[in-house]
């Protein structure tokens, strides 16, 4: 079984200042990492995934994360962040060929200006 | 792009009554949907894995007497919360993929229950 953790339930930041979101996962089989972020009262839009190859994947809006194998660890980051970005991100997990995810608990990213 | 739209958006409804929740994907098929629930502040919870043309697969905890789902065609999967109660109010969300491509999930905007 898979299990993800994200130990910051809320990240105040100031707008133009570079942030990380933490997430370390947990599995016995190989799996694939995923990103996701939350508007209110909206479903979910896919950040960024790792599925093989490069460690380090681009996502949209500016973010990008870093997979650790020997971390067991898939941060989120971006360097410089816009009101616009306030929302909760969920970092998530599946076995490989399986679109069965496990979410995280979220982490809930505040902008202030 | 491919969109997954869920109707209705927000419910209302009395305790006592059953309330279907339905999940579209609007330009593609999908042979498996999923169904989570969030409860306020918190993380999404997949309830059960909808597979069209059979049963569908209840995680460890879920009801299906309770929270029937139908996943009759490949575009259309529903989720009936039967005689609800105060407890069940939630938000509900459902995804799906292409089975045609490798694109990712592609997630409904959820529905909010409300159960008075």
């Amino acid at each position: 079984a898979q299990s993800v953790t994200q130990l910051d339930s809320q990240v105040p930041v100031f707008e133009e200042a570079p942030v990380e979101l933490r997430c370390n996962y947990s599995s016995s089989v190989s799996v694939y990492l995923f990103w996701y972020v939350q508007y209110p009262n909206q479903g979910l839009q896919l950040l960024l995934k790792y599925l093989s190859g490069s460690t380090l994947v681009k996502g949209i809006n500016g973010f990008e994360a870093e997979f650790n194998k020997s971390q067991t660890s898939f941060h989120l980051r971006k360097p410089s962040v816009h009101i616009s970005d306030t929302a909760e991100y969920f970092c998530a997990v599946s076995e490989r060929n399986t679109d069965k995810l496990i979410f995280g608990t979220g982490t809930r990213l505040q902008v202030f200006p | 792009g491919a969109v997954v739209s869920q109707h209705p958006s927000r419910v209302i409804c009395k305790s006592g009554t059953s309330v279907k929740i339905e999940c579209r994907s609007l330009d593609f098929q999908a042979t498996t949907m999923f169904w989570y629930r969030q409860f306020p502040k918190q993380s999404l919870m997949l309830m059960a894995t909808s597979n069209e043309g059979s049963k569908a697969t209840y995680e460890q905890g879920v009801e299906k007497d309770k929270f029937l789902i139908n996943h009759a065609s490949l575009t259309l999967s529903t989720l009936t919360v039967t005689s609800a109660h105060p407890e069940d109010s939630s938000f509900y969300i459902c995804s799906a993929r292409d089975r045609l491509s490798l694109s990712p999930l592609h997630f409904g905007n959820g529905t909010r229950l409300t159960v008075t």
